[in-house]
């Protein structure tokens, strides 16, 4: 099926932990992204890479890395997992050339909870 | 960057009844789009209403643009319970992310 998939679908951890998930999109997209949604569900944009560049950084603190390797896929490490970082992490990708408006495609989320 | 807000913040209805839940927003736009967030899962995409429309269908939903009021509305016609939700609008910001409003929580009653 084409979609965009995300692993792990729950993350539980120790706080000071490094940790990864992994996005990946089979839609032929070339813009993928990373939103937090935090308890109180509001959603907010993280990274943006257009063709594997780095196009938004949206002060996230340095302890959070993405990583594009290719144009459909789109990873997020974290460094020195803290407890407020605890969130449903949401990768999403869309076709932003050719004119399109920016419907974008979401994963099914991953929970992470910091202890 | 800015956030939108969505009234109501949560609204239960019964089977049948139309469901209505407004979005205003700060700043100008290319588009407006509405997604749906079934619990646990992701945000799926319903509709998009450009900047110079200002009314759209698409099956049971209406959404409605006014720019000149930065608000949007979205109605569910005849809801079902399958429509339980929460519903969230979007602006389009200058490098194509999306600016999410705050969502509203919908249950409908079987």
């Amino acid at each position: 099926d084409t979609a965009v998939s995300q692993t792990p679908k729950y993350l539980v951890t120790q706080m000071g932990n490094d940790k990864s998930i992994k996005c990946e999109q089979n839609l032929g997209h070339d813009t993928m992204y990373w939103y937090k949604q935090d308890s109180k569900k509001f959603l907010k944009i993280m990274f943006s890479y257009n063709n594997k560049e780095l196009i938004i950084n949206e002060t996230v603190p340095n302890r959070f890395s993405p990583k594009s390797p290719d144009k459909a896929h789109l990873n997020l490490h974290i460094n020195s997992l803290e407890l407020g970082d605890s969130a449903v992490y949401f990768c999403a990708s869309s076709q932003v050339g050719g004119g399109a408006l920016g419907e974008q495609f979401f994963g099914p989320g991953t929970r992470l909870t910091v202890l | 960057s800015q956030q939108g807000e969505e009234d109501p913040q949560a609204l239960s209805i019964q089977e049948g009844e139309n469901a209505t839940m407004n979005c205003s927003y700060k700043t100008s736009i290319n588009n407006l789009q509405w997604y749906r967030q079934n619990s646990g899962r992701g945000l799926v995409h319903l509709i998009l209403i450009r900047s110079n429309e200002r009314e759209k269908h698409s099956g049971r939903l209406r959404v409605t643009l006014d720019t000149s009021k930065k608000s949007s509305s979205l109605l569910i016609t005849a809801s079902r319970a399958a429509d339980t939700a929460s519903y969230f609008c979007a602006t389009v910001g200058p490098r194509r992310a999306l600016t999410f409003g705050s969502g509203t929580r919908l249950q409908v009653q079987p």
